[in-house]
């Protein structure tokens, strides 16, 4: 049984084009994020959910939206992609929100913008 | 620039050496966690070490801190080619709801 399991792997999509990477955590936890890691392998957080409540938006476009039906689920609509979007993009989960837990990572979502 | 910064940015030894990495951070932490990221995997949470904490172990890892420097270690010992991955420090600073993710030391372990 995967903890934190996201999908698609692996999307490959045209510039301009609206995509979404749904993530799904069975831990039972109350506080989810996303994070991008670029090509240099640099890790950044890009939101965090709190029982469904936005915690952490890091300056991030507003072409990328996040939406938290319930706390097991993040999932990340990105509109009009552009090139720079290309990145692995990364969901987690923790039992509490914040900094002195432990992180969950899920697999990942390789994001090829042409 | 980023708030922790790994060191070595790459390193190779043969399996059964010890690897040591080091993490340093500008600011005052709560606590210090390190990841490994197998290629092509997400993170895996390895230990978290707490400021007021000076060393810690969990099997063959050994972590150290000291806040006088800023900085942490991470010592693999008698490595194995299982751990051949990129490993990240991550620190948690008060007052602030997030991780901050270091540069990360990619580690290949020589059969």
């Amino acid at each position: 049984d995967t903890a934190v399991s996201q999908t698609p792997k692996y999307l490959v999509t045209q510039m301009g084009n609206d995509k979404s990477i749904k993530c799904e955590q069975n831990l039972g936890h109350d506080t989810m994020y996303w994070y991008k890691q670029d090509s240099k392998k640099f890790l950044k957080i890009m939101f965090s959910y709190n029982n469904k409540e936005l915690i952490i938006n890091e300056t991030v476009p507003n072409r990328f939206s996040p939406k938290s039906p319930d706390k097991a689920h993040l999932n990340l609509h990105i509109n009009s992609l552009e090139l720079g979007d290309s990145a692995v993009y990364f969901c987690a989960s923790s039992q509490v929100s914040g900094f002195t837990d432990t992180q969950y990572f899920g697999p990942g979502t390789r994001l090829t913008v042409l | 620039s980023q708030q922790g910064e790994e060191d070595p940015q790459a390193l190779s030894i043969q399996e059964g050496e010890n690897a040591t990495m080091n993490c340093s951070y500008k600011t005052s932490i709560n606590n210090l966690q390190w990841y490994r990221q197998n290629s092509g995997r997400g993170l895996v949470h390895l230990i978290l070490i707490r400021s007021n904490e000076r060393e810690k172990h969990s099997g063959r890892l050994r972590v150290t801190l000291d806040t006088s420097k800023k900085s942490s270690s991470l010592l693999i010992t008698a490595s194995r080619a299982a751990d051949t991955a990129s490993y990240f420090c991550a620190t948690g600073i008060f007052g602030n709801e997030k991780l901050t993710f270091g540069t990360g030391t990619r580690l290949t372990i020589i059969p």
